[in-house]
């Protein structure tokens, strides 16, 4: 089974500054996906980020990037130069790819718990 | 381009009642889902489906039917409401075919059970 863990409940950061979430995951597969979800207040579960766990790079989006440990099982969603919109709740999730799963476990997501993050200006 | 539409966006029901929440998507996904989001949880898988006529269960599949009759329609049946099921519900898809497509949710259904 999959497991994903954030043990932050909540942080603060200041505008401007670089802010790093945690994430940490356990499971048996050999090849899986990892996602970051960004959720603000209005309830919408935006799509931030992906790594694959074979990518030998870390993967970045613009502002945000993954800091990929797989010997650690962890998954950290670093945000640069935070803005005040940033302030939401932020999930990592993984998944089983679907050559793994015989084809009944497409795309499952486990989620964590979620991170809260507050920018402050 | 809609993407994934949910309706209702928010519901109030009475314990026992039954309902249906409808989630439609426009992006030809073969894979669709449900997942239920309670306080301090997290988001749970309840079913899904890797395509028309095929369905699947989740983490936490008690308590709601699927089906999907068309790849575009993926709805979930409450057939007895109770209480514990009051939670907000997210509707996804994505397609089978890339392992690093992100599913795309719907805006959510917000659930209460009297």
């Amino acid at each position: 089974a999959q497991k994903i863990t954030q043990t932050q409940p909540g942080m603060f950061v200041q505008e401007k500054e670089a802010v790093t979430l945690d994430c940490t995951y356990d499971t048996s597969d050999p090849s899986y996906g990892l996602f970051w979800y960004k959720q603000p207040s209005s309830g919408e579960m935006i799509f931030l980020i992906y790594q694959g766990s074979y990518d030998q790079q870390n993967a970045t989006e613009g502002r945000y990037s993954l800091n990929f440990q797989k010997a650690r099982k962890s998954a950290n969603l670093v945000i640069s130069a935070s803005q005040l919109g940033d302030s939401a709740m932020y999930f990592c999730a993984m998944s089983q790819l679907p050559y793994l799963a015989g084809g009944t476990s497409y795309g499952k997501l486990t989620f964590g718990q979620g991170t809260i993050l507050t920018v402050h200006p | 381009n809609a993407g994934v539409t949910q309706t209702p966006k928010f519901q109030v029901l009475k314990t026992g009642q039954s309902m249906t929440l409808q989630c439609a998507q426009d992006m030809n996904h073969e894979y669709m889902s449900w997942y239920r989001q309670d306080p301090g949880m997290g988001l749970r898988l309840i079913h899904y489906s890797v395509g028309a006529g095929i369905t699947d269960q989740g983490e936490v599949p008690n308590g709601y039917n699927v089906s999907r009759s068309t790849t575009e329609d993926f709805p979930l049946r409450l057939l007895s409401a109770a209480p514990s099921q009051t939670s907000v519900y997210f509707c996804a898809s994505s397609p089978l075919d890339g392992d690093s497509e992100p599913q795309h949710f719907g805006d959510g259904t917000r659930l209460s059970i009297l």
